[in-house]
C-alpha cells in the first residue's frame, strides 16, 4: 500500500510564475489535509478537501492560493503569481475517515521562488 | 501564546539516555499527535493519543487529559533518533471556530544524540 505521493519534491519558480503542488492520497482514503511550513517555523494548517469539496480553508491566504481534490486524480494546491514569501515546504496528509483522523504525511514540496 | 508549547527546544544528549520531550497544550482536543522530522525530510506519524499510554518500539507516548499535558519518551537513544519532534493537536470542534479539521503544531524539539 503506497503512502502519501507528492510531486513535484522540489520546484523552482520566479516571482510572478504560478506553483501547482500535487498531491495523491493514500489508497482508500477521501481526505486531503494542506500544510505550510515556513523556513525556521513551525508547520500550519492551510486547508483541508474531501473529494470534490473544500471543508475547511480557514488556514489559506486570501488571494493567490487556492486548493481543489477533484473526484478523479490528485489534491492540487495552486499558487499564482509567486514571491518570495511563498518559499516554503508545503506538506499533504491523507485520512482514511473525518472523524478518527489518523493523518498520513507525504514526503512534502519544496517550493523555492526565486 | 501558542497553543501548543514544547520543551526543550533543544536537546543533545549520549548514546543510550533515557530522552523525554514535553508537550503542552492550551485548548480542548480530541487527539494528540506525534511527528518525527529528520532535516529536510518527510513527516514520519509516531503515535496519536486521545488518553492513557502508546508504545512503538523504543517510542513511548503518554497523556494526561486532565492536566493538558503530554510527553514522548525515547528509550537507549540512537544517533539515528536525531530529528525534530513535532507535538501536534486536533482541536476539539466546538472550542476552535474553525481549523479543527487540521492540526494545530508545537514549534518542535530538535534532538542530537551523540555516539
Amino acid at each position: 500500500n503506497a503512502g502519501v505521493m507528492q510531486n513535484p519534491r522540489h520546484l523552482v519558480r520566479r516571482r510572478g510564475q504560478e506553483a501547482r503542488l500535487r498531491c495523491s492520497p493514500m489508497k482508500g482514503h477521501s481526505h486531503v489535509y494542506w500544510y505550510r511550513q515556513l523556513p525556521e517555523e513551525g508547520l500550519k494548517f492551510m486547508v483541508y478537501l474531501q473529494k470534490e469539496n473544500i471543508i475547511d480553508e480557514s488556514g489559506m491566504p486570501k488571494e493567490r492560493f487556492s486548493a481543489e481534490f477533484p473526484k478523479e486524480g490528485p489534491s492540487i494546491l495552486r499558487i499564482q503569481q509567486v514571491v518570495r514569501g511563498d518559499s516554503a515546504a508545503y506538506f499533504c496528509a491523507s485520512s482514511p475517515d473525518r472523524i478518527y483522523n489518523e493523518q498520513f504525511f507525504g514526503p512534502g514540496t519544496r517550493l523555492t521562488v526565486l | 501564546k501558542n497553543e501548543v508549547e514544547q520543551s526543550p527546544q533543544n536537546l543533545t544528549a549520549q548514546e543510550g539516555e533515557f530522552i523525554t520531550i514535553n508537550c503542552s497544550y492550551s485548548v480542548g482536543i480530541s487527539a494528540l499527535h506525534w511527528l518525527q522530522q529528520h532535516p529536510g525530510g518527510g513527516i514520519v506519524s509516531l503515535f496519536m493519543l486521545s488518553s492513557g499510554k502508546k508504545k512503538h518500539g523504543r517510542l513511548i507516548a503518554t497523556i494526561n487529559i486532565q492536566e493538558k499535558h503530554s510527553s514522548l519518551h525515547i528509550t537507549a537513544s540512537h544517533p539515528r533518533d536525531s530529528a525534530v519532534y513535532i507535538c501536534a493537536v486536533r482541536l476539539i470542534w466546538a472550542n476552535s471556530g474553525g481549523g479543527a479539521d487540521g492540526l494545530t503544531f508545537g514549534k518542535g524539539t530538535h534532538l542530537i544524540i551523540q555516539p
